[in-house]
């Protein structure tokens, strides 16, 4: 079992649709948990990171952890096409960070 | 914000060559330097993680002797992929983090080449 497991999709939605990305790990010793969006050929970028249980909101983007099940959620409301990438969930504990596998978006126009 | 500046973006190189890629922090120490390999489609590939005036800590798997990781200072890390071969190429990125722990920040990346 992957110590963090990712739906790779590809997962295609129209504008203005709710997105949700999901990422189950295993490791409870996990502190801090982030979503990257990486569009093609560049590095990731840190869209949101949250070290506790419960929901952060930051614009269209609501980042949800319930650490009582090991399951963490990035929700994006009316979804564009330039969200069309993709997302990647990262957990850290102190300097061991590791990676889901990464969902492909499309948001179709 | 923290910004990271990775250099060079690409690199095309012929067998047998060495490639050295940077990778810097510009505004903020980076105590702590991981370095990834993202083959198309794929996920990052944890190489190894390198902390301030240490040895590099490399994940299973990776060729330490191949793979060179110098943090000598708190605002650079490099990686130098030695005697490289076409299975070499790939996305190769660095991200950086101070001693706010998940306050990762990620370099643009580098597309290596091997010919």
């Amino acid at each position: 079992q992957k110590e963090v497991e990712q739906d790779p999709g590809p997962l295609s939605v129209p504008e203005g649709a709710i997105v949700s990305l999901n990422c189950t790990y295993s490791n409870s010793a996990f502190q801090y948990f982030m979503w990257y969006r990486q569009y093609s050929r560049k590095g990731p970028e840190l869209l949101m990171y949250t070290y506790s249980s419960g929901n952060k909101e930051d614009g269209r983007f609501t980042a949800q952890v319930d650490k009582s099940s090991k399951y963490i959620s990035l929700f994006i409301r009316d979804s564009q096409p330039s969200d069309s990438a993709t997302y990647l969930c990262a957990m850290v504990n102190n300097n061991d960070m590791r990676f889901g596998a990464g969902t492909r978006l499309t948001v179709k126009p | 914000g923290a910004v990271v500046s990775q250099h060079p973006s690409w690199v095309i190189c012929k067998s047998g060559t060495s490639v050295k890629i940077e990778c810097r922090s510009l505004d903020f120490q980076a105590t702590t330097m991981f370095w990834y390999r993202q083959f198309p489609k794929q996920s990052l590939m944890l190489m190894a993680t390198s902390n301030e005036g240490s040895k590099a800590t490399y994940e299973q798997g990776v060729e330490k002797d191949k793979f060179l990781i110098n943090h000598a200072s708190l605002t650079l890390s490099t990686l130098t992929v030695t005697s490289a071969h076409p299975e070499d190429s790939s996305f190769y990125i660095c991200s950086a983090g101070g001693t706010d722990r998940y306050g990762y920040t990620f370099g643009s990346g580098t597309r290596l080449t091997v010919v």
